[in-house]
């Protein structure tokens, strides 16, 4: 059971807009940011978006995120078959002398 | 560039100790803010963060995991230790090292597999 929530699936047809939410609690997303990460198949996970909307050099901009209370957003602009793969939401929590949360996953499926 | 790289059994007996080796170029944990963190992955699961160790060694664990976790570093070696006591077949998975929380580099993986 994962601290943060994340629906297991999502899908969509090139060129569509697809979003993934990551839900939390005020001790996590609700007082800090929060981080998305992609995992192709077969690979480590690299960093898609910090500090909630933040693209790292070298992400395309159909990549975007956002917040707002305790929820966060990954949306996926003009999808390509590229993009199948699985996302992850984390954030720092600060309950319990503080620890790294992350999200159960999302597999992102281009129809 | 900032590269992390895993090293250690690919195979424990259960109730063994794993001993996990992260070792990193490209930066130094002599470095303020700078810190590396294990992250580890079932066969088929979701992420799961197990530690941090900061340049400060300061130390964070998984709260659920606490218990069975130790992390060190090793600055001349640029080198931070994962051990892992009383390794059960549940505990077989990939484990990661990153960059503080894998902002700006992870290691490829390491699979390691807990059975007798």
């Amino acid at each position: 059971q994962s601290v943060l929530t994340q629906p297991p699936s999502a899908s969509g047809t090139p060129g569509q807009r697809v979003t993934i939410s990551c839900s939390g609690s005020t001790s996590n997303i609700g007082s800090q940011t929060v981080n998305w990460y992609q995992q192709l198949p077969g690979t480590a996970p690299k960093l898609l978006i910090s500090s909630n909307n933040q693209r790292p050099s070298g992400v395309p901009d159909r990549f975007s995120g956002s917040k707002s209370g305790t929820s966060a957003s990954l949306a996926i602009s003009g999808l390509q078959s590229e993009d199948e793969a699985d996302y992850y939401c984390a954030a720092w929590d600060d309950s319990l002398n503080g620890y790294w949360v992350f999200g159960g996953g999302t597999k992102l499926t281009v129809l | 560039q900032i590269t992390l790289k895993e090293s250690g059994p690919t195979l424990v007996n259960p109730t063994q100790t794993l001993t996990l080796t992260c070792t990193f170029s490209g930066f130094s944990l002599t470095t303020s803010g700078v810190g590396v963190g294990w992250i580890r992955q079932p066969p088929g699961k979701a992420l799961e963060w197990l530690a941090l160790i900061y340049w400060d060694d300061d130390k964070r664990y998984n709260p659920s995991l606490k218990s069975r976790l130790t992390i060190t570093k090793h600055t001349s070696k640029n080198q931070v230790v994962l051990t892992m006591t009383n390794m059960d077949p549940v505990d077989t998975g990939t484990y990661y090292c990153t960059h503080r929380f894998g902002e700006l580099g992870w290691g490829q993986g390491t699979l390691v597999t807990v059975s007798s």
